[in-house]
Formats: C-alpha cells, structure tokens, sequence
C-alpha cells in the first residue's frame, strides 16, 4: 500500500499562521482530504479535493496543492485550533490511506 | 434527523471477535458509500475498510483484509464491521463514517459517535 508523510508536530502562536504538509506519490492523482480530530470527539472534514473548504469551517483554514505535496495552512492560529490533522487520500483502486497525522500546539 | 449512531462499547479477549453496527438515519442509506476508521490510543487514524451500500462491494486494507469484514443490512439501514481474532493492539476506538454527497468527492462529512473496543485477557 502507499504512504502519506505528515510532519509529527507543529507550534504556533495565537495570532500566526500554521502550515501542514502532507506527502505521498499518490497525491500527484489523486485528491487530498483534511480531518481535524479532538480527544474524544469524531474527525471533522475540513477540506476535500485539495483545496475546498467544507460547508462551517472557518475561512482561516485553507488547503493547497503543488505536485505530490499538500498543504493544510491555518491563519489567525486560535487557541480552540489546537487539534491533531490528518490528511487521507484513495488511490486508484479504492484503498485509502491517513497520513500519520500532525499535532498543533498553540503556545 | 441526519445521523449514524454505533453500538456499545465492547470488551473482548484476545482471539475473539467483535461486531460493531452503525445505524444510519435521515438519508437514504443506500446513496452513500460507508467506510470504517480506527485509533488505537495514543495512536493516528487508521482506515481500515469500506462498503459500496448499494453494490455490496467491499475494499479493505492490506493489514486487516484477513480479518476484517464489513457487511451491511439495507433493510435495517445498518452497516456492520466484523473484527476476528482479536489483539490487544486492536484496542481503539472504531468510527463509521459516510462518504458525503459526490461534490465532496471522498469526503467524510458524517461520522457515528464511536466505540471503544477494549481487548484483554
């Protein structure tokens, strides 16, 4: 199966921006999906196709993409942002996969 | 009321099974696909498998496809996750979530509330 490489952790004063990427060959063709995920709560999707923010979620958060790498950026970092991200994305055949995921500490 | 709501929290011995439902509301069940997410404590997301509703066509991953089953009842709006011989490294809690309408592409924008499946002897 394939891969999808986060960066373990991220700081971030309130106020900053913070910026997540997320790695993996299949990401060249295949779409990128953004999860923010809370201690004791569901995931909750915060971009599909890459780029689309989903219906509620603040415009702060903004995804990216260039090549086999994208990038989750929060602006105007908050302290209610502090949260574990996860990218997942398919292949072609219907096998998806989590990036390991990428803990964002507000300082 | 859009939803779908998982069965109880389970404690298993290892070599055993578990199955843990999901029960959807509020839309037609057999319009969206189902898929099935895990993590263990301490640990990131794992997905792990998923159901064409309508189709009954299954794809899992490649580390749980000799152990993992998912099944669904159309009648009952009720989607399955079967997990058999059981490890305490299974130990996670495992959500069911919805692939959402075809303008979000793969997204999930519906998950179940979660259960804790504890494995221990």
């Amino acid at each position: 199966s394939f891969e999808l490489t986060q960066s373990p952790s991220v700081s971030v004063s309130p106020g900053q921006t913070a910026r997540i990427t997320c790695s993996g060959d299949v990401l060249s063709t295949q779409y990128a999906y953004w999860y923010q995920k809370k201690a004791g709560q569901a995931p909750l999707l915060l971009i599909y196709k890459d780029r689309e923010r989903n219906s509620g979620i603040p415009e702060r958060f903004s995804g990216s993409s260039s090549g086999a790498v994208v990038t989750l950026t929060i602006s105007e970092v908050r302290a209610e942002d502090e949260a574990d991200y996860y990218c997942l994305s398919p292949d072609s055949s219907g096998i998806y996969v989590f990036g390991g995921g990428t803990k964002v500490t507000v300082l | 009321q859009v939803q779908l709501v998982q069965s109880g929290a389970e404690v298993k011995k290892p070599g055993a099974s578990v199955k843990i439902s999901c029960k959807a509301s509020g839309y037609t069940f057999t319009k969206y696909p189902l898929h099935w997410v895990r993590q263990a404590p301490g640990r990131g997301l794992e997905w792990m498998g998923w159901t064409n509703v309508d189709t009954d066509n299954t794809r899992y991953s490649q580390e749980l496809q000799d152990r993992v089953t998912i099944t669904r009842d159309t009648s009952a709006t009720t989607a399955y996750m079967d997990l058999s011989g059981l490890r305490p490294e299974d130990t996670a809690v495992y959500y069911c979530a919805r692939e959402g309408p075809r303008e979000l592409g793969n997204g999930y924008d519906l998950w179940g509330q979660g259960t804790l499946v504890t494995v221990s002897s």
